[in-house]
């Protein structure tokens, strides 16, 4: 059972352009919505998060929408440069009952911004 | 440096033989977790863990154990490897609740 979907699995995009990712997800327990970034031989990182209450939040050229009606968030990368080729992964977070936490991955998008 | 360390880098093993990949954290974080990364599988959890003494299962915990005796410790352990267990694993933390996850570089791990 796949809690977040991602697409799509990569992508192409000219130097300049916009790069547009999008997570679904379907557990409405979730709560916290975080983009991670991921280059070759490193672990991911975190590049910019929010919540459901929140229906978009912009840091630099990187910009999430938040559709929580549609159970849908999407990552914008604008002016994208070479150096923003990585694999993308969102996330979905949720309390799992007790106080534990649970953190669920899409399955990734290959990223690759030609000059 | 804050950082998630994580030993070894690389391993080749042979079926069946028990195996032990080490985490640490200096960043006093309460929760840790494994991750295993499959081409078009993305991040799966394996185990994660909410303090010392405390951890649950993740997605595809069959073939691993964990514990946690101290906070900034929290190995990954496979008594009998197999095949289908080759993968690049994770080891994350992060505060409680689990927002911004610090990761380590990786183990990449064969077992032939």
């Amino acid at each position: 059972q796949q809690q977040v979907k991602q697409s799509p699995q990569s992508l192409i995009v000219q130097k300049g352009g916009i790069s547009i990712i999008n997570c679904a997800y379907e557990n409405t327990a979730f709560d916290y919505f975080p983009w991670y970034q991921q280059f070759p031989g490193k672990g991911p990182a975190l590049l910019i998060a929010i919540r459901p209450d929140v229906s978009e939040k912009k840091e630099g050229r990187f910009t999430i929408s938040f559709n929580k009606s549609a159970k849908q968030f999407s990552l914008h990368i604008m002016d994208s440069q070479p150096g923003d080729s990585a694999t993308y992964f969102c996330a979905a977070s949720r309390n799992s009952g007790a106080g534990s936490y649970q953190l669920t991955f899409g399955k990734g998008t290959k990223l690759s911004v030609i000059p | 440096e804050a950082q998630v360390t994580q030993n070894p880098r690389y391993l080749i093993t042979v079926t069946g033989k028990k195996l032990t990949v080490t985490c640490s954290q200096n960043m006093n974080h309460e929760y840790m977790s494994w991750y295993r990364q499959d081409p078009g599988l993305g991040l799966r959890q394996i185990y994660y863990s909410m303090n010392v003494e405390v951890t649950d299962k993740g997605d595809v915990p069959e073939g691993y154990k964990v514990s946690r005796k101290e906070k900034r410790n929290f190995p990954l352990i496979l008594e009998s490897p197999s095949p289908n267990q080759t993968s690049l694993y994770f080891c994350a933390s992060s505060r409680l609740p689990p927002t911004e996850a610090f990761f380590g570089q990786g183990t990449r791990l064969t077992v032939v």
